[in-house]
């Protein structure tokens, strides 16, 4: 089935620690995107990439480092500069980097970080 | 300020009772893409409708319809005959003909009591 997998669903990890979030789809989608959804504040944009190898910051990418090195993968490295990662990390997926096109949206990774 | 505004927080509803989830927006662009997404409590966002800035028909599936209106910026979502099964955090987005990013609005929490 043609998807968007992020493992692992629930992550731990000790403060000061980097993390990794896995994200990869099989659509054959040029763009990819990183969000955070915090209770009651929606889904808030940390990185995008429209093509491999090229990425954009969003809003709040303070914290956080990405990479592009295939076009099916697009991993979130959530480092220990981010002052509070504890959060719901939704990775999505679209045909391009045009906002005409919707976004495909992966199972999401929640992270505690304690 | 706020590009998207779901001013509902929470909604409860009996079953088999018709809800209206309102969305305004906010963009100078005249290009821009709206849509609907809903939430299940599982975490991951499935995308329900877009609509362009030059389309303002209302369009009906089954149960839902959306009533989009320019003149109001606004693009409304109804379901009619809730089920159990919409209870859900619905989002609305807005995509403008510049930048590159989706805005999201806060979300609304509906839940259908049966």
């Amino acid at each position: 089935d043609g998807g968007i997998t992020q493992s692992p669903k629930y992550l731990f990890r000790k403060e000061g620690q980097n993390v990794t979030l896995s994200c990869e789809q099989n659509l054959n989608h040029d763009a990819m995107y990183w969000y955070r959804q915090d209770p009651g504040q929606g889904l808030r944009l940390i990185y995008y990439s429209q093509i491999v190898n090229d990425f954009q910051k969003g809003d709040i990418a303070e914290g956080y480092s990405v990479s592009r090195e295939k076009k099916e993968s697009f991993p979130l490295t959530v480092t220990s500069a981010q002052k509070n990662p504890t959060a719901f990390y939704l990775c999505a997926s679209s045909p391009r980097g045009l906002r005409s096109y919707e976004q495909y949206f992966g199972p999401g990774t929640r992270l505690t970080v304690t | 300020a706020q590009k998207v505004t779901q001013a509902q927080t929470e909604i409860s509803v009996v079953e088999k009772e018709d809800v209206t989830l309102d969305c305004v927006y906010e963009t100078r662009d005249t290009t821009y893409y709206l849509f609907w997404y809903k939430q299940p409590p599982s975490g991951e966002l499935v995308f329900l409708i877009r609509r362009n800035s030059f389309d303002e028909q209302n369009e009906i599936s089954g149960r839902y319809s959306w009533n989009f209106q320019k003149s109001t910026s606004s693009f409304n979502f109804t379901i009619t005959a809730s089920q159990v099964v919409d209870s859900a955090v619905y989002f609305c987005a807005l995509s403008e003909s510049t930048g590159n990013q989706f805005y999201f609005g806060t979300g609304t929490s509906l839940t259908v009591i049966p």
